[in-house]
């Protein structure tokens, strides 16, 4: 029972360097979601999407890209990594609106 | 973006003690959850709440809706230090696509 699986799980980067944060799921579930987590605060949404081949903005898109080829992958694309975007990373699915959404372990990215 | 908010934002107790904490919003919720995220994890759903004035226990934990749907509790009685962890009150989008999360209340339950 993998779930959802965030890789890798820290990773240090220097500024206006690039990577991608990787995340996968088996449960076939339609919904995905990455959310950045800041000490002291809740989780902000950055992405989402609701099937393959469709991807949205949610409230803090801005130094990121995702793409969504396949219903089980979801990667969060960091471009000219700024020191702002250090943060936790938590990739997260669901079947949709008001079902219980599982999350990876997380991703603790650094950039310096 | 809806606004959640929770209170407080940290709670240190000692074992054996009550305690509650909220989530209140200004609009109207089709339906909220609460979670539990746990030191360096991802966050656990622990309830999901739909029906105005539903009250949900689970074990220890009792999760109230409030009766116009704009408001919710959590009360832990006896509190254990297993309880420790970062409680985070969910909600839907308007669009219905993406969870909004609160800030969280943190809890510290020590021996």
């Amino acid at each position: 029972n993998a779930g959802v699986t965030q890789t890798p799980k820290f990773r240090i980067l220097k500024i206006g360097q690039s990577m991608t944060l990787q995340c996968t799921q088996d449960m076939n579930h339609n919904y995905m979601y990455w959310y950045r987590q800041d000490p002291g605060m809740g989780l902000k949404l950055i992405y989402y999407s609701v099937g393959a081949g469709i991807t949205d903005k949610g409230e803090v898109p801005n130094g990121y890209n995702v793409s969504r080829s396949t219903t089980e992958d979801f990667p969060l694309r960091l471009e000219l990594a700024a020191p702002s975007q250090t943060s936790v990373y938590f990739c997260a699915s669901n079947r949709g609106p008001d079902t219980e959404a599982f999350f990876g372990q997380g991703t603790r990215l650094t950039v310096v | 973006t809806q606004l959640l908010e929770q209170s407080p934002q940290f709670l240190s107790i000692q074992e054996g003690e009550n305690l509650t904490v909220y989530c209140n919003s200004s609009s109207v919720f089709s339906s909220l959850q609460w979670y539990r995220q746990e030191p360096g994890e991802g966050p656990v759903l622990l309830v999901t709440v739909v029906t105005g004035g539903e009250v949900k226990k689970l074990k220890r934990l009792t999760f109230q809706f409030g009766d116009a749907r704009k408001d919710s509790s959590l009360h832990i009685t006896a509190a254990q230090p297993g309880d420790t962890g970062l409680y985070l009150c969910v909600r839907n989008s308007n669009s219905g696509y993406a969870l909004n999360f609160g800030k969280g209340t943190s809890l510290l339950v020590t021996p």
